[in-house]
């Protein structure tokens, strides 16, 4: 069946450097999240979507993150000037289709490796 | 705000032998309670998950286990197997009409020796 997708599956960047990061979720699903899984394996919640709305952006460092989901296009989390503290696995997952049944799964991306140095 | 707690972080049994993690969440508006499984380098797999009007479900040799008054829910896996080795996580979440947002455990790192 179909995947979330992810791009690039690994991202270097030198400290101060922007980082773009993009998913696709699976067509036709209508909540997007990002989640970011830092070295000691913790999953922290960035921002969700719903469509191309923010839904919950609470766990978003907003002076340097920001998160996009533009119709027709991959959704988007850019890092500006990106720190030594940002090296971690961004996940991307996608839930619930529309039209169907209350689904609970959430699917997770491959994920991107980002290393910041 | 919310917060789950995990333990133990790192579990270490014989091939054959069950396994056993906990999980406490702080929301007790939380109702639905996944568990992942993380090989290395890959994406989290849902493993198996209940709901709070369920107090156990069982899928193979893996069940979960629900106290909604403990706030605490746990993970057990019977007759362990090496491919069972990998990173374990539990997730809280407030689900409702289809929003799921999660909040995970620190993760359990199981290994199964033969």
């Amino acid at each position: 069946g179909e995947e979330v997708a992810q791009t690039p599956k690994h991202l270097v960047r030198g400290e101060g450097q922007k980082a773009k990061l993009y998913c696709a979720p699976i067509k036709g699903h209508s909540y997007v999240f990002w989640y970011q899984q830092v070295l000691k394996n913790e999953f922290k919640f960035l921002i969700s979507f719903q469509n191309e709305n923010v839904f919950d952006e609470t766990g978003m460092p907003k002076e340097r993150f920001s998160a996009k989901c533009l119709p027709n296009s991959p959704c988007s989390l850019e890092i500006q000037a990106t720190k030594l503290e940002d090296s971690a696995v961004y996940f991307c997952a996608s839930s619930q289709s529309e039209g169907q049944g209350i689904s609970y799964e959430q699917y997770f991306g491959p994920g991107t490796r980002l290393t910041v140095t | 705000g919310e917060n789950v707690e995990q333990h133990p972080s790192t579990l270490s049994v014989q091939e054959g032998d069950s396994a056993v993690i906990k999980c406490t969440y702080s929301d007790s508006a939380s109702n639905y309670f996944p568990w992942y499984k993380q090989e290395l380098g890959k994406r989290p797999q849902l493993i198996i998950d209940i709901r709070s009007n369920v107090g156990e479900k069982k899928d193979q040799r893996i069940a979960v286990t629900l106290n909604k008054t403990a706030k605490h829910f746990s993970l057990h896996i019977t007759e362990t197997q090496p491919e069972d080795s990998a990173v374990y996580f539990c997730a809280a979440s407030r689900f409702s009409g289809g929003y799921n947002k999660l909040i995970f455990g620190a993760g359990t790192r199981l290994a199964v020796h033969p």
